[in-house]
């Protein structure tokens, strides 16, 4: 079975810092990686997904997660962030083939003026 | 946006009663699940269908029960509310990723916006 640990629950940093979101993840088979993030009173929603290929992946919104099977990890980063990115984000996985996405507990990113 | 309609989107019942919350895609997607979200413990899966009457079991099923007669719809039922059924819960479909040579379900999913529930 797939599992995730996100080793934050809660991420304060000010505006236009850097930020690293961690998650690991525990499978004994293929999977896929995904990000997804929630806005105050909002459903979720798809940030950006490793499935197979270049191991660093990127979201339109200047996010990037970099999976690394050595370590079982796929960090978020951003350089420099804003108020807007203000959110939980929520790391998951999928065993390649499967029907279910597991997710991790989440990390509450707050961003300070 | 995925075409996911939850209904309702707040409900508050007492100890005891049933509870049906319902999901509605317009995506024609194989693929739904019912997650509920609890604080400190992100989204849990409690039950997911891969076709029209073919459900299996999430991680955290007690106490519920899903069916599934047409595509489009996905009923969660709670035959007995209790207080630690309290929480908010989403409904996510997912489908075939369309791309060069076989296609896969890379299981990204669409969200509802969620159904707030409140047992007494």
């Amino acid at each position: 079975a797939q599992s995730v640990t996100q080793l934050d629950s809660q991420v304060p940093v000010f505006e236009e810092a850097p930020v690293e979101l961690r998650c690991n993840y525990s499978s004994s088979v293929s999977v896929y990686l995904f990000w997804y993030v929630q806005y105050p009173n909002q459903g979720l929603q798809l940030l950006l997904k490793y499935l197979s290929g270049s191991t660093l992946v990127e979201s339109i919104n200047g996010f990037e997660a970099e999976f690394n099977k050595s370590q079982t990890s796929f960090h978020l980063r951003k350089p420099s962030v804003h108020i807007s990115d203000t959110a939980e984000y929520f790391c998951a996985v999928k065993r390649a083939g499967g029907f279910k996405t597991i997710f991790g507990a989440g990390t509450r990113l707050f961003v300070k003026a | 946006d995925a075409g996911i309609t939850q209904s309702p989107r707040h409900k508050v019942t007492e100890t005891g009663t049933p509870v049906t919350l319902r999901c509605h895609q317009t995506e024609n997607h194989r693929y739904m699940y019912w997650y509920r979200q609890d604080p400190g413990h992100g989204l849990r899966l409690i039950h997911y269908s891969y076709g029209v009457k073919d459900t299996d079991k999430g991680e955290v099923s007690d106490g519920y029960s899903v069916s599934r007669s047409k595509t489009e719809d996905f009923l969660l039922t709670l035959e007995s509310a209790t207080s630690s059924q309290t929480s908010v819960y989403f409904c996510a479909i997912s489908g075939v990723q369309k791309r060069e040579g076989p296609n896969i379900n890379t299981g990204e999913l669409f969200f509802g916006e969620g159904s707030r529930l409140t047992v007494l």
